[in-house]
C-alpha cells in the first residue's frame, strides 16, 4: 500500500515570505496530523485532523501558521510570514482513526524548511 | 502535561556491542509507549508499541522494550548491535486522555562497523 506522500520535499525562502506544504494521507486514513521538528527535537504536534474538521491546533502558532484538509482527504500547511525560527522539518503522519488505542500513525518523509 | 525524556543525546558503538537506550516519561495517568526509528535518508516508522498487558515488548529487528511503570520507563534494547542499525531513536508516549502522541529529542546512534 502506498506510504503518506508529502511534497515539497525541501524549500528554503527568506523570512516574511509564505510557503505552503502539502500531504496525502495512507488511503481510508480519517485521521491526518501535522508535526513540526526543529532540529535536535522530536516531532511536536501541530494540528491534528479528523477526517475534514480539527481535533487539536492547541499548538499551531495560528498568527502565522494555517492549515486545512478540505473533503477529508489531502491537507495543506501554510506558513505566512515566515521567520528563521520556522526552520524545521514539517511531517505529515495519519492514522486510520483517532480515539482508539490500537491505532498506528504513520508518517511521512517530510519536508525541510530552511528560512534564511 | 505529558513529556519524554530519552536519556542519551548520541551513542556510538561498535558492531555486536549491546545497546541500551533510556527512556522516561511523566504523565499522570494511563498510557501507551512507543519507539519509533528513522533510518538515514528515511521516514519515522513504529519499532515496537506497548499497550498493556507483558511489560516486556518485542518489535522489529531483533529490538525489545520494557515498561517499568513504578519507574515510569521504556527503556530500548537490543543484544547485538549490527551496522545498519545506524539510526535516530525516538520514544513517545500517549496519554489515553487524549491520544496525543509526545515525543522524546531524539538519540542518534551510530555503528562502527
Amino acid at each position: 500500500e502506498a506510504g503518506v506522500a508529502q511534497s515539497p520535499r525541501y524549500k528554503i525562502i527568506e523570512k516574511r515570505q509564505s510557503v505552503a506544504f502539502w500531504c496525502n494521507p495512507i488511503s481510508g486514513h480519517a485521521t491526518l496530523y501535522w508535526y513540526q521538528q526543529i532540529l535536535g527535537q522530536g516531532p511536536k504536534l501541530l494540528i491534528q485532523f479528523q477526517n475534514n474538521g480539527v481535533v487539536d491546533d492547541s499548538q499551531l502558532p495560528k498568527d502565522r501558521f494555517s492549515a486545512e484538509r478540505l473533503k477529508g482527504v489531502d491537507s495543506t500547511l501554510k506558513i505566512q510570514p515566515a521567520k528563521l525560527e520556522d526552520s524545521a522539518v514539517y511531517l505529515c503522519a495519519s492514522s486510520y482513526r483517532a480515539g482508539a488505542s490500537y491505532n498506528e500513525q504513520f508518517f511521512g518523509p517530510g519536508t525541510r524548511l530552511t528560512v534564511l | 502535561a505529558q513529556s519524554v525524556s530519552q536519556h542519551n543525546h548520541h551513542v556510538i558503538l561498535s558492531e555486536a556491542a549491546s545497546l541500551e537506550l533510556g527512556c522516561n516519561y511523566s504523565y499522570g495517568g494511563t498510557v501507551n509507549l512507543f519507539w519509533y526509528v528513522q533510518y538515514p535518508g528515511q521516514h519515522l516508522q513504529l519499532l515496537l508499541k506497548y499497550f498493556s498487558g507483558d511489560p516486556l515488548v518485542k518489535g522489529i529487528k531483533g529490538f525489545e522494550a520494557e515498561f517499568i511503570k513504578s519507574k515510569f520507563s521504556f527503556n530500548l534494547r537490543k543484544p547485538s548491535v549490527q551496522w545498519s542499525d545506524t539510526a535516530e531513536y525516538f520514544c513517545a508516549v500517549r496519554g489515553l486522555n487524549d491520544y496525543k502522541l509526545s515525543f522524546g529529542a531524539g538519540t542518534t546512534v551510530t555503528v562502527r562497523a
